[in-house]
């Protein structure tokens, strides 16, 4: 268990439907990342959130979105949904600086119909 | 974006047997690290390299950071069943701390 909490694990929808995906970090990190896995892409970095504020963007399309509380829960939100979007979505948290190891989550599964 | 491209993409090896996979890039990472994931859960990480040249191991496991700086490799010795699974090379480049570019992963089996 990595300590890190993503949910729900399974999600199914339809096209041009919109979702919200959940992330908890690790107890004490402030760092949240966001990154999605297609089995035509990879594991692709899409955002960075260090406490609460955005730190980079990947390859992050523009129909989603993402924010981190003040109680450093992130949230992935999706819209305008296409079959291309159905990945898994992975969490991954750290506690930032120098040499920052990464724990991630055990992702969303998203299909998208 | 940054390619790593790893290999082989595939092993079917025997118990006991030694693994040997690589990484490579075109461009310079200050970071090298190899993760494992299995089915259904996240990428778990295994060694994480900070300097060229380091030689890191962590049991079974032994990873080297490139001279070059643009590529690692991962060893594992006698290998068991329970190492099945896809092994992912990492590398970081420093500007974004986290930001991290993956290999397309090697997927390993291992026959009793």
């Amino acid at each position: 268990d990595s300590g890190v909490t993503q949910t729900p694990k399974h999600l199914i929808t339809a096209t041009g439907q919109r979702v919200t995906l959940r992330c908890s970090p690790r107890s004490g990190d402030l760092s949240v990342y966001w990154y999605q896995q297609s089995l035509d892409q990879g594991l692709q970095f899409l955002i960075h959130y260090y406490n609460g504020e955005e730190r980079a963007k990947g390859n992050i399309l523009e129909r989603f979105s993402a924010q981190q509380f003040p109680d450093l829960h992130s949230e992935l939100n999706l819209s305008s949904l296409e079959l291309g979007d159905s990945a898994l979505y992975f969490c991954a948290s750290g506690s930032g600086g120098t040499n920052e190891k990464l724990f991630f989550g055990s992702g969303t599964q998203l299909s998208v119909l | 974006g940054q390619q790593l491209n790893q290999s082989p993409q595939s092993m079917f090896i025997q118990e006991g047997e030694d693994v040997s996979m690589n990484c490579t890039s075109s461009s310079i990472f200050n970071t090298w690290l190899w993760y494992k994931q299995d089915p259904g859960e996240g990428p778990v990480l295994l060694i994480a390299l900070y300097k060229a040249g380091e030689l890191t191991s962590n049991g079974r496991l032994t990873a080297q950071f490139g001279i070059t700086r643009k590529d690692s490799f991962l060893n594992i010795s006698a290998s068991i069943p329970s190492d099945v699974g896809i092994y992912f090379c990492a590398g970081e480049r420093g500007s974004t701390l986290g930001r991290l570019y993956f290999g397309r992963g090697t997927q390993l089996t291992v026959w009793p």
